[in-house]
């Protein structure tokens, strides 16, 4: 069964920084695309970040660009998200998500959700 | 990028009604659309991918139809579990959400 939990979800400052981690177990992480999907209350989903399976490409939305950072450690089936200069725009539930094969194609399966709230 | 659009941005039908959402891609994005249902509380749920091809344990009361720019998700006789936010999504480039059509059941 896919299993992904995020952790790392909280209360910062505007200006501060949080690591986010999914811990995938189920299916043979390494093969596969993961991405980060967020949700600001009461709003639509909305891309992040994603990362390729085998050659650790990596992708970002605009509104993430030069201060969020996605890396994984195949090792220990982990997902990161390094944020970085949080604005209160940032506040949301953030997910992990896995890709059906590469970038391009689905999410099949998603996490429960972690809360990133920005704040002072 | 690519924009996504969703209409309506909600509706309220009755149980056994045909539902049908539409989506549309600001350029051409073949067949490279994706639809989810999510629902109060929870994670986003995927329902179709590649346009018309339904996940595996999704009810066929389901369906995806379109390609190119335009799209059309429709539940053939809707259900009470069925109330839900539905989301389009394209993986033809760097991934988009449409913005949302909230079904609630009359």
């Amino acid at each position: 069964e896919v299993q992904l939990l995020e952790s790392g979800g909280g209360l910062v400052q505007p200006g501060g920084s949080l690591r986010l981690s999914c811990a995938a177990s189920g299916f043979t992480f390494s093969t596969f695309a993961m991405s980060w999907v967020r949700q600001a209350p009461g709003k639509g989903l909305e891309w992040v970040s994603g990362i390729s399976g085998s050659d650790d490409r990596t992708f970002y939305a605009d509104s993430v660009k030069g201060r969020f950072t996605i890396s994984r450690d195949n090792s220990k089936n982990t997902l990161y998200l390094q944020m970085s200069s949080l604005r209160v725009e940032d506040t949301a539930v953030y997910y992990c998500v896995k890709a059906s094969t590469s970038l391009s194609s689905w999410f099949d399966y998603w996490g429960q959700g972690t809360l990133v709230t920005v704040s002072s | 990028d690519i924009q996504m659009t969703q209409s309506p941005s909600s509706l309220s039908a009755s149980v056994g009604d045909r539902v049908t959402i539409t989506c549309r891609a600001s350029q051409s994005i073949g067949r490279f659309l994706n639809w989810y249902q999510q629902k109060p509380g929870k994670a986003p749920k995927l329902l179709i991918y590649g346009a018309s091809s339904l996940q595996s344990g999704v009810p066929s009361r389901f369906s995806g139809s379109g390609s190119e720019t335009d799209f059309t998700l429709t539940i053939s006789s809707l259900q009470p579990e069925d109330s839900a936010t539905y989301y389009c999504q394209q993986s033809y480039s760097t991934p988009a959400f449409g913005g949302g059509t909230k079904v609630e059941i009359k």
